[in-house]
């Protein structure tokens, strides 16, 4: 078992569509990391956090460290929206080391 | 947008020829990473660095060695490179002076044959 699940894998939606990709972990954690990454392109760091909630324009970042458990909404999606959502946590031993959930693709249809 | 710039951006070669990737960074962060990323299998640690000559070994290390003999640049080699190392190879900086957010580099596409 991955000490990482995202779910859904995929997920398709209609333009202005409220998104969620849910992402839970088995280990202790210091933080965790959601990662945007667009179609042969590179990764771009959306948030960090270690608890409560960010928000960043459309896109807001839960964390509940009690259950293990982070969510990623995306407000008004957008055909741009359109990318692999990567969730990421730190270990609590060590340099930073990050362990990756496997991704969500994400599509918005205009 | 981070300084973190690598190179090559794409390499072809042949089964057993030694390859080496290079990480540069302009941000005086402490710790550099290398992720490997393959299909079904996301992103995956490969080395990473705490400081100059610091490093140790990620989840995926075999096959591969790695140096920092300066802050800003952190080599990757494949001693004798293998088509199971054909992958997409990322690297990372993050110091906790900036929160240790990651910021990674464009990639590398490495194709053995």
């Amino acid at each position: 078992k991955n000490e990482v699940e995202q779910s859904p894998q995929n997920l398709t939606a209609q333009e202005g569509e409220f998104i969620t990709i849910n992402c839970s972990y088995s280990v202790g954690i210091s933080a965790l990391h959601w990662l945007q990454q667009h179609p042969g392109g590179g990764i771009v760091s959306l948030f960090m956090l270690s608890s409560g909630k960010k928000k960043h324009g459309r896109l807001i970042a839960t964390i509940n460290i009690q259950e293990k458990h982070s969510s990623l909404h995306i407000t008004a999606s957008h055909p741009r929206d359109s990318a692999v959502y990567i969730c990421a946590v730190v270990l609590v031993q060590g340099a930073q080391k990050l362990v990756f959930g496997q991704g969500t693709r994400l599509t918005i249809n205009p | 947008d981070a300084g973190i710039t690598q190179s090559p951006r794409h390499k072809v070669t042949e089964t057993g020829t030694p390859v080496t990737l290079r990480c540069h960074q302009t941000e005086n962060h402490r710790y550099m990473y290398w992720y490997r990323q393959d299909p079904g299998h996301g992103l995956r640690l490969i080395h990473y660095s705490y400081g100059v000559k610091d490093t140790d070994k990620g989840e995926v290390s075999d096959g591969y060695s790695v140096s920092r003999s300066k802050t800003e640049d952190f080599l990757l080699t494949l001693e004798s490179a293998t088509s199971s190392q054909t992958s997409v190879y990322f690297c990372a900086i993050s110091d906790p002076l900036t929160g240790n957010e990651q910021f990674f580099g464009p990639g590398t596409r490495l194709t053995v044959l």
